[in-house]
């Protein structure tokens, strides 16, 4: 059964504090792998998309990764602005659909 | 920019009425989604609609259902209404090519008394 398990499920760090959030993944065929934010009360709004195992890819203080079980969103020297949910999403199969987990709840203190 | 727009930001209905919650979107895309969103659970599909007219239940359609007359609109309707139906409800709309990056709305808020 196509599963996304995310963790930590809360992660409180400090302004300038870099960490990582994982995204672990069981899918037959991975046809790509979405990574969102969600802030409080909004709906999510679309980051990153990974299709393949060794790509990257790099937005501001956000990196996204991708290994053939799961994949990583690197922040660097966060701010207090990156609070937010993040949420790890994948293909199901050759639908448009996706399997979302239950995210991430990062908090940055100044 | 895609933008997806529903109707209410927040709603608060009493148990048995009949619940509408729109959806549109400006970016003429093929596929339009329902989800509802709680704590712990994360996002579940609700219902999915490939085409005008054209829909397909999700993981969790049991007490909705939808309707999708127009390519820029797609409804759910929770045809009566009950208490654990209270909850979050985001649409989302995609291209039918890839990289079908699905674009949310803001979400409505719908309490259930």
């Amino acid at each position: 059964e196509d599963q996304v398990t995310q963790s930590p499920e809360a992660l409180r760090l400090q302004e300038g504090e870099s960490s990582s959030l994982n995204c672990s993944y069981t899918v037959s065929g991975l046809r790509g792998l979405f990574w969102y934010r969600q802030d409080p009360g909004k709906g999510p709004e679309f980051l990153f998309t990974l299709y393949s195992a060794g790509e990257e890819k790099e937005k501001e203080r956000l990196k996204a990764t991708l290994t053939k079980k799961e994949s990583f969103l690197h922040i660097t020297a966060p701010k207090p602005e990156d609070s937010a949910t993040y949420l790890c999403a994948v293909k199901r199969g050759a639908t448009n659909k996706l399997i979302f987990g239950t995210g991430t709840l990062l908090a940055v203190q100044p | 920019d895609v933008k997806v727009t529903q109707s209410s930001r927040y709603l608060v209905k009493r148990t048995g009425e009949k619940v509408f919650l729109e959806c549109v979107q400006d970016m003429d895309h093929e596929n339009m989604f329902w989800y509802r969103q709680d704590p712990g659970l994360g996002l579940r599909l609700i219902y999915f609609s490939y085409d005008v007219k054209m829909k397909e239940k999700g993981d969790i359609p049991e007490g909705y259902s939808v309707s999708r007359e127009k390519k820029e609109r797609f409804s759910l309707i929770l045809e009566s209404a009950s208490t654990n139906q209270t909850s979050m409800y985001l649409c989302a709309s995609t291209r039918g090519t890839e990289p079908n990056i699905q674009y949310f709305g803001a979400g409505t808020r719908l309490s259930v008394l």
